[in-house]
């Protein structure tokens, strides 16, 4: 089967750092994905990570591991803006087209 | 990025009718696009995968013949829900696989770029 954990909720903030950990057992991987979703709207893309190792963009970072079944999802200078949910998701199966979603990350943003 | 429109953003409707909704890949073709529900606080559930040309690839679960979806061109896929029914009321989002989305250590980024969502609500 396939399964992806993350936290339900985390709370950090304003100007600080927050880690959002993933880990996942899948029949197959091509790539993890990171979205952003505001409540009552669509995921937008973050991030995407097929190698392991760390890929920066800007106050984003993500990371992983393929041999641990291991990404997270660093966000640095944390703003107000940046409370929404977290969704890890990786792409499997053999036509490398299928992406499964974890349940997302609540994160919230305190002054 | 890529933008993909979809209409309606919400649709209030009775039980027992049907309504469709749009999903348009506006500046690239999107030879497959994917369904997804949503309900409220939860992850996205795949239902099915839509295929340009081709019958849809449903998910274990997932009624095809409740859940029409046709894909007629290469930036235009449909979701009929047939018959609503008040348990059929969430949040659907649609997305399309933009295979341009560059390359990275020799791998395609195959990024899914998502809809603004429906939200349907069966009365």
């Amino acid at each position: 089967g396939q399964n992806i954990d993350q936290p339900t909720e985390m709370t950090a903030t304003e100007g600080a750092i927050v880690q959002i950990n993933c880990t996942y057992q899948t029949s197959g991987f091509n790539g993890l994905f990171w979205y952003q979703q505001h409540a009552g709207e669509a995921p937008t893309f973050l991030s995407y990570n097929v190698l392991d190792g760390l890929e920066e963009k800007g106050r984003f970072s993500s990371f992983l591991s393929r041999s641990k079944g291991y990404s997270y999802l660093l966000l640095k200078e944390l703003q107000m803006k940046d409370s929404a949910s977290y969704l890890c998701a990786v792409r499997v199966g053999s036509s490398a087209s299928k992406i499964i979603f974890g349940s997302g990350t609540r994160l919230s943003i305190r002054p | 990025g890529a933008v993909v429109s979809q209409h309606p953003s919400r649709v209030i409707c009775k039980s027992g009718t049907s309504v469709k909704i749009e999903c348009r890949s506006l500046d690239f073709q999107a030879t497959t696009m994917f369904w997804y529900r949503q309900f409220p606080k939860q992850s996205l559930m795949l239902m099915a995968t839509s295929n340009e040309g081709s019958k849809a690839t449903y998910e274990q679960g997932v009624e095809k013949d409740k859940f029409l979806i046709n894909h007629a061109s290469l930036t235009l896929s449909t979701l009929t829900v047939t018959s609503a029914h008040p348990e059929d009321s969430s949040f659907y989002i649609c997305s399309a696989r933009d295979i341009t989305s560059g390359d990275k250590g020799g791998v395609a980024k195959n990024i899914q770029y998502f809809g603004a969502g429906t939200r349907l609500s069966v009365l």
